[in-house]
């Protein structure tokens, strides 16, 4: 069973367009983020949610909105995108929001493409 | 606030070679310590990790220990595999801002046989 699942795998879109990343983790874990990874492989975080909650919110454009309708869930929605958001995006999960000894687990990635 | 640098690659090994890829870290705060492996197409998978000063992580032959003196936590395998190309990225995490995982930039590597 995969640990932690992200729909789609690749998604292409034209600009200005809205789109939406599904996010799921059976791990039974309380903390869930978002990360983007940019064409030089940086990784920088987005947001992170501990039991639906929202915890960090990385100075993200508010054309990206998170949402976690529950603790297993946290999904991205993407508002009139642009072709800077071009990037693999990242799920991850991890057990403990306070334990800093507990590693995150992460999904597959999904690759946008903003033509 | 936290930071990793990492040695810039790609880092180019023939088989059976010896392997270093240098991090080291700033932190505000006691950090943990983690290697994560990209394989092409792939997401991330924790390698090794390490909690305190001193602590070696190790893990399908990769080794790393947590240097507080030094604020480092090299990546070193004895001898590397054409399956071990992939990227590579050291990254830590403090208590408190979010507990949120700082990443270096990544180092790819490549082997070849």
């Amino acid at each position: 069973d995969t640990a932690v699942s992200q729909t789609p795998k690749y998604l292409v879109t034209q600009m200005g367009n809205d789109k939406s990343i599904k996010c799921e983790q059976n791990l039974g874990h309380d903390t869930m983020y978002w990360y983007k990874q940019d064409s030089k492989k940086f990784l920088k975080i987005m947001f992170s949610y501990n039991n639906k909650e929202l915890i960090i919110n990385e100075t993200v454009p508010n054309r990206f909105s998170p949402k976690s309708p529950d603790k297993a869930h946290l999904n991205l929605h993407i508002n009139s995108l642009e072709l800077g958001d071009s990037a693999v995006y990242f799920c991850a999960s991890s057990q403990d929001l306070g334990d800093r000894n507990s590693p995150l687990h992460f999904g597959n990635g999904t690759r946008l493409t903003v033509t | 606030g936290n930071s990793v640098t990492q040695m810039e690659g790609p880092v180019t090994l023939s088989e059976e070679a010896f392997l270093t890829i240098n991090c080291t870290y700033t932190a505000t705060g006691y950090p943990s310590l983690f290697w994560y492996v990209q394989y092409p197409g792939e997401g991330l998978q924790l390698l090794l990790k390490a909690t305190k000063a001193d602590d070696k992580g190790s893990n399908k032959g990769f080794e790393a220990t947590y240097r507080k003196e030094t604020t480092s936590f090299h990546l070193e395998k004895g001898s590397v595999q054409v399956s071990d190309s992939a990227v590579y990225f050291c990254a830590l995490r403090t208590a408190g801002g979010g507990n949120k995982l700082t990443f270096g930039t990544g180092t790819q590597l490549k082997v070849e046989l």
